[in-house]
């Protein structure tokens, strides 16, 4: 089975711009989560989708937003830019039900300036 | 709300020496615990889970409910387990979100 795709990896943008990142899930898994890695604020959970309906949100500005398809892929979108945006996006998939493990992409990586 | 606190940011070792990362967590209730390991240019991956009580490469990792803490340990730590360790919670109620702690980075020197 094919992991947890992220595209781009790598992406430079300026401040005000906007920004989608893709993610394609592990085959048959419906839940796709986005998280967003700093080296000062860690690991931090942005917004989780099941079945193309978000189902948790993390304490990010509305600038942050995602969808989900009907075939599980999934996008996250970032509007007018900051520098502080300047991350690590990681993708992870799930399938559905309790004790499942959760796998991640490779992330993208976004630099603003 | 949850948190995850994982208090020491880096750890160096020698070959052979035993390991211990703590992780301790605050949440009133049930929660799944984890231990994912971040190598040098790969992705997260999930390294132990409390309800598997398996060990995976040489690690385990016992829940203690009482002190709310999930510490990782390996008794003989080898070159190739340096890498970033994060711990994790989940529970029911929020689906697939993770909570994470800040990460420890296992250095192990020869």
């Amino acid at each position: 089975k094919a992991g947890v795709t992220q595209t781009p990896r790598y992406l430079i943008k300026t401040r005000g711009q906007q920004v989608t990142l893709s993610c394609s899930p592990i085959s048959g898994h419906r839940s796709v989560s986005w998280y967003q890695q700093t080296p000062g604020q860690g690991l931090q959970f942005l917004f989780e989708y099941f079945s193309e309906t978000q189902r948790n949100k993390g304490n990010f500005p509305g600038r942050f937003s995602g969808r989900q398809f009907s075939n599980s892929r999934s996008e996250m979108n970032v509007s007018t830019l900051e520098l502080g945006d300047s991350a690590l996006y990681l993708c992870a998939s799930s399938e559905s039900g309790a004790g499942n493990t959760i796998y991640f992409g490779e992330g993208s990586w976004l630099t603003v300036v | 709300a949850q948190r995850v606190t994982q208090p020491e940011k880096l750890l160096s070792v020698f070959k052979g020496a035993p390991v211990e990362l703590k992780c301790n967590y605050s949440y009133s209730g049930s929660p799944e615990l984890f231990w994912y390991v971040q190598y040098s240019r790969q992705r997260l991956q999930l390294l132990l889970r409390h309800i598997s009580r398996e060990s995976i490469k040489g690690f385990t990792a016992d829940l203690n409910k009482g002190e709310t803490s999930f510490h990782l340990k390996k008794p003989f730590a080898q070159e190739e387990d340096s890498a970033m360790y994060y711990c994790a919670l989940r529970f029911k109620a929020a689906g697939n979100k993770l909570t994470f702690g800040g990460g420890t980075r296992v250095l192990v020197k020869p």
